[in-house]
């Protein structure tokens, strides 16, 4: 298994729509997640920091689960500024363990459109 | 307020010869990433500073160099840039390497072109 895997799409929705994301990561010891934003030919953004089961802000929800070793990122009425890459992306640190890095997985493409 | 800022931000350079690109913070982090990202790609860690300690990741070629004189400012130097160099270059920084709440703050990257 990578180490951290995402569904490439492009994920075309209409305004309004709910759309989810899925990210598997490989390393069972590792202990925070996150969710970047990047825009086309911009800099990754910080989304959402994922530490414990899951985070809430606004219309964004990230949840983790670590006995199946994923975490989705759900967005709730889908804007037209919502297009752009969403990166999941896993701290290889664990409690105790030496430090680690942040590890990207590829990104997965949305499309909202009017 | 720029937080991480990367120059330039368009660099065209030739073939074998060497350019060097720049980063600086007014974070005050202890920190220092460069990332190389090609298109649909995930972002590759290159090397990182902690401080003053270089830490250079395995598969990293010995044609990337890195610099940091001093906290604010990291440098990447392509000693003899390929084709395939060519891609988005990306600083970025944190407070701590590998706190489990700690998060990066990337620069707006600095896209190379190689002729």
């Amino acid at each position: 298994r990578k180490e951290v895997e995402q569904d490439p799409g492009p994920f075309n929705v209409p305004e309004g729509a709910t759309v989810a994301f899925n990210c598997t990561y490989s390393n069972s010891a590792s202990q925070s997640f996150f969710w970047y934003r990047q825009d086309c030919r911009k800099e990754p953004k910080l989304l959402m920091s994922v530490y414990s089961s899951g985070n809430e802000d606004g219309r964004f929800t990230a949840q983790l689960n670590r006995a199946s070793q994923y975490i989705s990122l759900l967005i709730r009425d889908s804007k037209l500024s919502d297009s752009a890459t969403y990166l999941c992306v896993v701290n290889t640190k664990n409690y105790g363990g030496s430090q680690g890095n942040l590890i990207f997985g590829k990104g997965t493409k949305l499309s909202v459109k009017p | 307020d720029a937080m991480v800022i990367q120059n330039p931000r368009y660099q065209v350079t030739q073939f074998g010869k060497p350019v060097t690109l720049s980063c600086s913070q007014t974070l005050n982090h202890n920190v220092m990433y460069w990332y190389q990202q090609k298109s649909s790609q995930a972002p590759k860690l290159l090397f990182h500073y902690y401080d003053k300690d270089f830490n250079n990741e395995a598969d990293t070629p010995d044609n990337f160099q890195s610099r940091r004189p001093n906290t604010s400012f990291c440098f990447l130097d392509i000693r003899s840039p390929g084709l395939g160099d060519a891609a988005m270059y990306l600083c970025a920084t944190s407070r701590a390497k590998g706190s489990l709440t700690d998060t990066q703050y990337f620069g707006p990257g600095t896209r190379l072109t190689v002729l």
